[in-house]
């Protein structure tokens, strides 16, 4: 079983939907939690950091369960600029403490 | 500053042959990352270095080695080159160490091994 797993998609929404992903870890001890985000042929770019109490930034929502080793990130009223892959990501303890990622969901706003 | 810098971006190898990917950073961070991106398998780890002098062995390191001689360069190398090691490599730094601070990644490098 993979440590982090993301349903790969694709996910293709109109414009102004909404749109929810999930992502569930392995490792009970996981402590940090981040969704990045990737548009096509480009790097990975932080989109938000995940906390207990859940947080948001404008369109974007992200939760954590950790009773059921899940994380979800919600957007709000899809934009085409948000086209892109949602990486889902997990750091563990330990002595590595180095970032492990889902395989990415893939998004796709139509107009 | 210019960030997380790769080079190159596009690299065709033959079976067997060796080459050094390249990685640098002008934020003065202390942690940087390899990475190995590959279809349907997210980014895995391949070495980590916590500062200068400093290195050790992320989840997939066979067949690639690292120094950190200065803090700035962290090149990767290929020792002898495999079909298997087609993929997307980037390169990551931190300040801090990566559960508390946002990892800044570069391009990448796009590597074929025919």
């Amino acid at each position: 079983r993979k440590e982090v797993e993301q349903d790969p998609g694709p996910f293709n929404v109109p414009e102004g939907a909404t749109v929810a992903f999930n992502c569930t870890y392995s490792n009970s001890a996981s402590q940090s939690f981040f969704w990045y985000r990737q548009d096509c042929r480009k790097e990975p770019k932080l989109l938000m950091s995940v906390y207990s109490s859940g947080n948001e930034d404008g369109r974007f929502t992200a939760q954590l369960n950790r009773a059921s080793q899940y994380i979800s990130l919600l957007i709000r009223d899809s934009k085409l600029s948000d086209s892109a892959t949602y990486l889902c990501v997990v750091i563990s303890s330990g002595s590595a403490r180095q970032l492990t990622f889902g395989s990415g969901t893939q998004l796709t706003v139509l107009p | 500053n210019a960030g997380v810098t790769q080079t190159p971006k596009f690299q065709v190898l033959k079976t067997g042959q060796s080459m050094t990917l390249q990685c640098a950073q002008d934020m003065n961070h202390e942690y940087m990352s390899w990475y190995r991106q590959d279809p349907g398998m997210g980014l895995r780890l391949i070495h980590y270095s916590v500062g200068a002098g400093i290195t050790d062995q992320g989840e997939v390191p066979n067949g690639y080695n690292v120094s950190r001689s200065t803090t700035e360069d962290f090149p990767l190398r290929l020792l002898s080159a495999a079909p298997s090691q087609t993929s997307v490599y980037f390169c990551a730094s931190s300040y801090s160490p990566p559960s508390t601070d946002t990892q800044y990644f570069g391009p990448g490098t796009r590597l074929t091994v025919l």
